[in-house]
């Protein structure tokens, strides 16, 4: 069965620090997400994307972050310079169509900012 | 923007019990779903429900939009059920395609 796979599954990093967070969509899939959710509290929505532009962003995504498909199967999301609030599992998904379809989730990754 | 509530917060139950899980939101929806998320912090996918019953298993799900909420049913408790239920909505209208609003979650947890 087709999933969405993201890499790495945990990642440390120092405050101040850049990090690449990358996701593998659905292969015949063509809206892409980004989620959060810090830690005991709900799931938060990012920044959607689509033929490669950012359909929707949030509050949340600021200059900070920065999403790219770099080829044909890859769908990243940047954070220049790590702040100790953006410690939170990450989660990627991906949907066949942007309207009334049903969303997948990666297995998330955690990242701690230190 | 939509509100999602979910009840109840927390629910302890002992195995084999059966429950139901509640979500209300404020507003049409496109797409509805209900997650699992496992002691990884996985997102299991349970079911896509913007209208009528589906059932898998053990579990079963109801949306009536019209009266915009969603129950989860839970039949015959396993201790493996045990994590967090999600629910999560696509506001109706606008150009938010594909976006979910989560709400804040049920805590289920099964005793032997």
């Amino acid at each position: 069965e087709p999933e969405v796979t993201q890499t790495p599954s945990h990642q440390v990093t120092q405050m101040g620090q850049e990090v690449i967070l990358r996701c593998v969509p659905i292969s015949n899939h063509l809206y892409f997400y980004w989620y959060r959710q810090i830690l005991g509290q709900k799931v938060e929505f990012l920044v959607s994307f689509y033929n490669n532009e950012i359909s929707e962003k949030s509050e949340i995504f600021d200059d900070q972050f920065s999403v790219e498909r770099p080829d044909g199967s890859n769908f990243t999301l940047k954070i220049r310079s790590t702040k100790l609030e953006d410690s939170a599992m990450y989660f990627c998904a991906s949907s066949r169509t942007g309207l009334n379809t049903e969303a997948f989730f990666g297995q998330g990754t955690r990242l701690t900012v230190v | 923007g939509i509100q999602v509530e979910q009840s109840p917060p927390d629910l302890i139950l002992q195995e084999g019990a059966n429950s139901t899980l509640r979500c209300n939101f404020s507003d049409s929806v496109n797409n509805l779903q209900w997650f699992h998320q496992n002691p990884w912090g996985q997102l299991i996918n349970l079911f896509y429900i913007p209208s009528g019953t589906k059932q898998n298993g053990r579990l079963s799900a109801t949306t009536v939009a019209t009266e915009r909420y969603s129950l989860l049913y839970i039949s015959s408790s396993q201790t493996t059920d045990s994590g967090v239920y999600f629910c999560a909505v696509e506001a109706a209208g606008g150009t938010s395609y594909g976006k979910l609003t989560f709400g804040q979650g049920t805590i289920l947890t099964v005793h032997p």
